[in-house]
């Protein structure tokens, strides 16, 4: 079955660099994903697809401060130079045959 | 400018329906598969139905499956969500997106079903 599973939770200084886990299920560790922030109150916002080689393409005017790289299963977000708007719930979502669609539980980001 | 604009949310009572719309423009809207997303309030994101591009491949989450039904109009760029037996637990914003790689999302329109 796929899963993404996120850390609940991650905090970080301002200023500072933050890096995300989004961890696939086994047998799946080949899947693409796109990272989507969503800001207090706000609707979601597609940040990047990122695939299992790391490279990675970002949506429209999404900044630099934001990157994507994966290890094995593993993907990663990580924001560099964190701002105080960079606060927010951070989702990785895959897709796959039979589930279209699938989200992990995400990430809320404190910057402290 | 890609914009995805819901519509059609609000107050109902349980077992009661509901039509959400979702209005396209920007991109070709007929050229992309698309996808109803909600979030109960505090929760997480969750993947509610898809339909593809022509509208001949239809999937539903288990918790909707035989309540609710998505459709399109390529004609009208629009998507569509009837909710029928609607539940306390249907209550959640929801939005529209775009392809199975999201890379659009529209702002949500919340559907609240109480007595």
């Amino acid at each position: 079955q796929l899963v993404l599973t996120q850390s609940p939770s991650a905090s970080a200084s301002l200023g500072a660099s933050v890096k995300l886990t989004c961890t696939l299920s086994s047998g799946h560790s080949s899947y693409a994903i796109a990272w989507h922030q969503q800001q207090p109150e706000k609707g979601p916002r597609y940040l990047m697809k990122l695939n299992s080689d790391g490279s990675h393409s970002k949506g429209d005017g999404i900044p630099d401060r934001f990157s994507g790289s994966s290890s094995g299963a593993e993907r990663y977000l990580t924001i560099s130079s964190l701002q105080s708007e960079d606060e927010a719930d951070y989702y990785c979502q895959t897709w796959g045959t039979g589930t279209p669609v699938v989200f992990g539980g995400g990430t809320k980001l404190t910057v402290l | 400018e890609v914009q995805l604009v819901e519509s059609g949310g609000g107050l109902v009572q349980p077992g009661g329906s509901l039509r959400l719309s979702c209005a396209a423009s920007g991109f070709t809207f007929s050229s992309y598969e698309m996808n109803w997303v909600r979030q109960a309030p505090g929760k997480g994101l969750e993947w509610v139905s898809y339909i593809s591009s022509s509208g001949s491949t239809i999937y539903y989450a288990d918790s909707v499956k035989g309540r609710f039904t998505i459709s399109r109009d390529n004609a009208k760029n629009s998507l569509y969500l009837q909710m029928n037996s609607l539940r306390a637990e249907d209550t959640a914003v929801y939005y529209c997106a775009s392809r199975l790689v999201i890379d659009y999302w529209g702002q949500g329109t919340l559907v609240t079903v109480s007595s």
